[in-house]
């Protein structure tokens, strides 16, 4: 069984600040894990995704996210906010290779603002 | 644009009705996954369909029942409708349904009066 926890609903950073999003994971086995973003009123667009091959794994818009299996966790980080980056993120898990079924779970979300 | 598509975009409803949500995955992807995201709930998976065959289920309720047809596009079928369904349902598809990434269409907003 696998779970995800993002820490803070609502994250709000001045532009030009670091972005840092939390998650953590829980699975019972080696996972896959994603970060996707949604802007408002539309679907989720995936940002990047770790598949047991580097542990930092770069992403679109400049985001990027490091796999700690120790701490397992998987955080969202981009060194300088923009505008456009304001958006809800949602950290997501999957089992890795052998498993039957490759469903994602999902954490709640933090919802981000950059203020001005 | 994802290339994964979702009819309607908007649906209204009163309670007890029955409404069928429409998804065309992307050209050449077999697998179809179902997923409900709700203010309460979160995005929580519903069911995965692989080239017309159910793969996997998730906390779908028994009202609910999908399928997938032979063009590969799927549809959601939810049935004596309440309150509670109201939702945004989220439609995502892959080549094969393994670890390959899922493609997400835009979503239905279902409302439920």
């Amino acid at each position: 069984a696998q779970s995800v926890t993002q820490l803070g609903s609502h994250v709000s950073v001045s532009e030009g600040a670091l972005v840092l999003l939390r998650c953590n994971y829980s699975s019972s086995v080696p996972p896959y894990l994603f970060w996707y973003v949604q802007y408002p009123n539309q679907g989720l667009q995936l940002l990047l995704k770790y598949t047991s091959a580097a542990t930092l794994v770069k992403g679109i818009n400049g985001f990027e996210a490091e796999f700690k299996k120790s701490e397992t966790s998987f955080h969202l980080t981009k060194p300088s906010a923009h505008m456009s980056d304001a958006a809800e993120y949602f950290c997501a898990v999957s089992p890795g290779r052998g498993a039957g079924s490759y469903q994602l779970t999902f954490g709640k979300g933090t919802k981000l603002s950059v203020i001005p | 644009d994802s290339g994964v598509t979702q009819t309607p975009k908007h649906l209204i409803t009163a309670t007890g009705q029955r409404v069928t949500l429409r998804c065309s995955p992307r050209s050449g992807d077999l697998s179809v996954y179902w997923y409900q995201q709700s203010l309460d709930q979160g995005l929580q998976f519903l069911i995965q369909y692989y080239n017309g065959e159910e793969r996997a289920k998730g906390n779908i309720l028994e009202r609910f029942s999908a399928q997938q047809f032979p063009d590969l596009h799927s549809e959601l079928n939810l049935s004596s409708l309440e309150l509670g369904d109201s939702a945004l349902y989220f439609c995502a598809s892959n080549p094969a349904g393994g670890t390959d990434t899922q493609y997400f269409g835009p979503g239905t907003r279902l409302t439920v009066l």
